[in-house]
């Protein structure tokens, strides 16, 4: 099973641009790479999906160099009630969504 | 409507009752899951029905027993648990199964307290 490594924790100011990398060595050939957002006592939230190069939505982008062996999520402007913590995560086939240990984001004012 | 909905969303129980947590999706979802998750841990992975099947049972006790009745509700059924098994459970869905491409929908999670 593909395993991820990201930063335990970040911390950062408003209105930056926050960039959290994971890495995924072992990545199969079918793993999505996906992220998630999670507040306290609230459940994840997805973020944005991505299998190469690089994708863009309403509130991320994701890039994905051409060996896929890692990902960053780029949170652009962040604000305060961006603080949460950020898992990134495999789907593929075998049903088995596994989490990491995440990166708690810490925005300061 | 992308709405995992749980219930309830926080339960205190005894360590010789038994009670039940429910989950329920209208999005068409064919794969439904049982996360814990402890505090300041990610969430793991308990079962997973897909089609309404039991396809992963990652290795969890028998005081936890996980029913699917229809393709829309998914119970998880608690019995004779321990003060250690307080966390938030997590239901989610997904169109298909974990595949490539698919997107997890997650519920508010079902605060659990045994004492």
């Amino acid at each position: 099973l593909a395993k991820t490594t990201q930063p335990i924790s970040m911390d950062s100011y408003e209105g930056q641009e926050v960039n959290i990398t994971c890495s995924h060595n072992n990545i199969a050939t079918n793993d999505y790479i996906t992220w998630y957002q999670q507040f306290p006592s609230q459940g994840p939230r997805f973020i944005i999906q991505g299998y190469k190069t690089k994708v863009t939505n309403e509130v991320a982008s994701l890039f994905i160099p051409a060996d896929r062996k890692s990902s960053t999520l780029s949170l652009p402007r962040v604000s305060l009630s961006d603080t949460a913590v950020y898992y990134c995560l495999f789907l593929n086939r075998d049903d088995k969504i596994i989490f990491g240990k995440g990166t708690r984001l810490h925005i300061l004012p | 409507d992308t709405e995992v909905t749980q219930t309830p969303k926080h339960l205190v129980m005894g360590m010789t009752n038994k009670k039940s947590l429910k989950c329920e999706q209208h999005m068409g979802h064919r794969a439904m899951y049982w996360y814990k998750q402890k505090a300041k841990k990610p969430p793991e992975l308990m079962f997973v029905y897909s089609y309404e099947k039991l396809s992963i049972n990652e290795s969890v006790p028998s005081r936890f027993s996980p029913e699917c009745p229809n393709s829309s509700l998914l119970n998880l059924h608690l019995h004779a648990l321990q003060p250690e098994d307080s966390a938030l459970y997590l239901c989610a869905s997904s169109p298909w199964g974990a595949s490539s491409g698919n997107t997890i929908y997650f519920g508010e999670g079902s605060w659990l307290t045994v004492v």
